[in-house]
């Protein structure tokens, strides 16, 4: 079946601007995560949403960056007056239950660039 | 604060040899750890898993050693190939949910030919 699905790939902005990225996850996955990767860094968590509720937002690193998602479906990542270092790669992934026995499935990232 | 710590940022192995991936974590509450793997321009892929109820866990090539008194986990792979050249994430996480699984910085792996 089909696996995770993020677009754009790539995507360059310049500063100031806002960017909106999307991610499909696997049918009947109930939860839901943003990270990032800065380059040379781990994955940052951003967000995590158990259906269209996003219990946990602590990993948001400032007011410019909103999440939404429709049901148990897609999600869009939102950085309003993008900044350079929001340039990293954006990456999304899903799992059936939202706990640490649930293995994430990561799609392929979006790799924000901000010139 | 890195909770996750991946201390080697690369590895080079021959084929047909050991590769050891180490990792090490800060919190004692952390119960379940997992390795992932990524190749360019691809998300990580789930390779292997270990609860801390276990000290061992084997699937095939690879191997996942868990000393909970030392804080360290380790991924063994045996014998190592040209394919399994990607970088390898250790991450850790509580029970209470997985918005709590956190990452370290990763460990590229080099086997040479």
């Amino acid at each position: 079946g089909a696996g995770v699905s993020q677009s754009p790939s790539n995507k360059v902005t310049e500063k100031g601007k806002d960017v909106e990225l999307r991610c499909d996850p696997i049918s009947g996955h109930t939860a839901l995560y943003w990270y990032r990767q800065r380059l040379g860094q781990g994955l940052e968590f951003l967000i995590y949403f158990q259906g269209n509720s996003a219990p946990d937002k602590s990993g948001l690193p400032s007011d410019r960056f909103s999440a939404e998602r429709t049901g148990e479906s897609v999600s869009t990542l939102t950085i309003q007056r993008t900044q350079q270092e929001d340039s990293a790669v954006y990456l999304c992934a899903s799992s059936q239950r939202g706990t640490g026995l649930s293995p994430l499935h990561f799609g392929n990232g979006t790799r924000l660039t901000v010139t | 604060d890195q909770q996750v710590k991946q201390n080697s940022p690369s590895l080079s192995v021959q084929e047909g040899r050991i590769s050891i991936l180490n990792c090490d974590y800060t919190n004692s509450m952390f119960d379940y750890f997992l390795w992932y793997k990524k190749y360019p321009a691809e998300g990580p892929t789930f390779l292997i898993s270990i609860s801390s109820i276990k000290d061992k866990n084997e699937d095939g090539r690879f191997t996942v050693f868990l000393n909970k008194s030392a804080k360290h986990l380790s991924l063994h792979i045996v014998p190592s190939q040209p394919g399994d050249s990607a970088v390898y994430f250790c991450a850790a996480s509580g029970q209470t949910g997985a918005n709590n699984l956190f990452f370290g910085t990763g460990t590229r792996l080099t086997v040479i030919p």
